[in-house]
């Protein structure tokens, strides 16, 4: 069975400052996607970044980052210059491709922004 | 704007009525889930679709009963709810197959009390 594991329930980072928020997942498959979903307190469910493990280039989107580590099955995020707005839950989600297509989720890390 | 609408996003009942919790998408995806999150456990699938008139069980499916009968609708069905069933709930869907982008899109959340 597929899992996911992020280790930090909670974080901290000051503003403008980077911080790095950890994921592991346990999979036998070699093609699959990662995602890295964010949870403000509106509840609503926002993508950040989405990674294909058969690519070896880290994704980025502006601020945002991973560090994909395909044979270590590790998948961080970075986020650069933090901002209040930062503040969330951050859930790594791992999906399994073609067949049954689901999705895994970790328990989340609560990020707090120290202005 | 394509969006995925739950409906109610808040709702408060007694043990044993029935109730019914809808969801629609708008952007004709084949895959459609349901989760439940609580604290220090994310999100697990409860129920997920890969077209109409398939389903199948995720994690978490005692308690729940979904449907399909229409490509844009999956509602998720409490036949007795009990107060464990008390939870924040998310409606998602996704394209299927090998043109998909891999991403969930997430409905605004139903928050559920169980009395």
């Amino acid at each position: 069975a597929q899992t996911v594991t992020q280790s930090q329930p909670e974080m901290s980072v000051q503003e403008a400052e980077t911080v790095t928020l950890s994921c592991t997942y346990d999979t036998s498959e070699s093609d699959y996607y990662l995602f890295w979903y964010k949870q403000p307190p509106s509840r609503q469910m926002i993508l950040v970044i989405r990674q294909e493990a058969y690519k070896q280039q880290n994704a980025t989107e502006n601020r945002f980052s991973v560090n994909f580590q395909k044979a270590a099955k590790s998948f961080s995020l970075k986020i650069s210059d933090s901002q209040l707005g930062d503040a969330a839950m951050y859930f790594c989600a791992y999906r399994r491709p073609n067949t049954g297509n689901q999705f895994y989720f970790g328990t989340g890390t609560s990020l707090t922004v120290i202005p | 704007e394509a969006q995925v609408t739950q409906n109610p996003r808040y709702l408060i009942t007694v043990t044993g009525k029935k109730l019914t919790v809808t969801c629609s998408q708008n952007m004709n995806h084949e895959y459609m889930s349901w989760y439940r999150q609580d604290p220090g456990l994310g999100l697990r699938q409860i129920y997920y679709s890969m077209n109409v008139e398939v389903t199948d069980k995720g994690d978490v499916p005692e308690g729940y009963k979904v449907s399909r009968k229409e490509k844009r609708n999956f509602p998720l069905i409490l036949e007795s709810p009990s107060p464990n069933q008390t939870s924040l709930y998310f409606c998602a869907s996704s394209l299927y197959g090998v043109m998909n982008t891999g991403e969930l899109f997430f409905g605004e959340g139903s928050r559920l009390t169980v009395l």
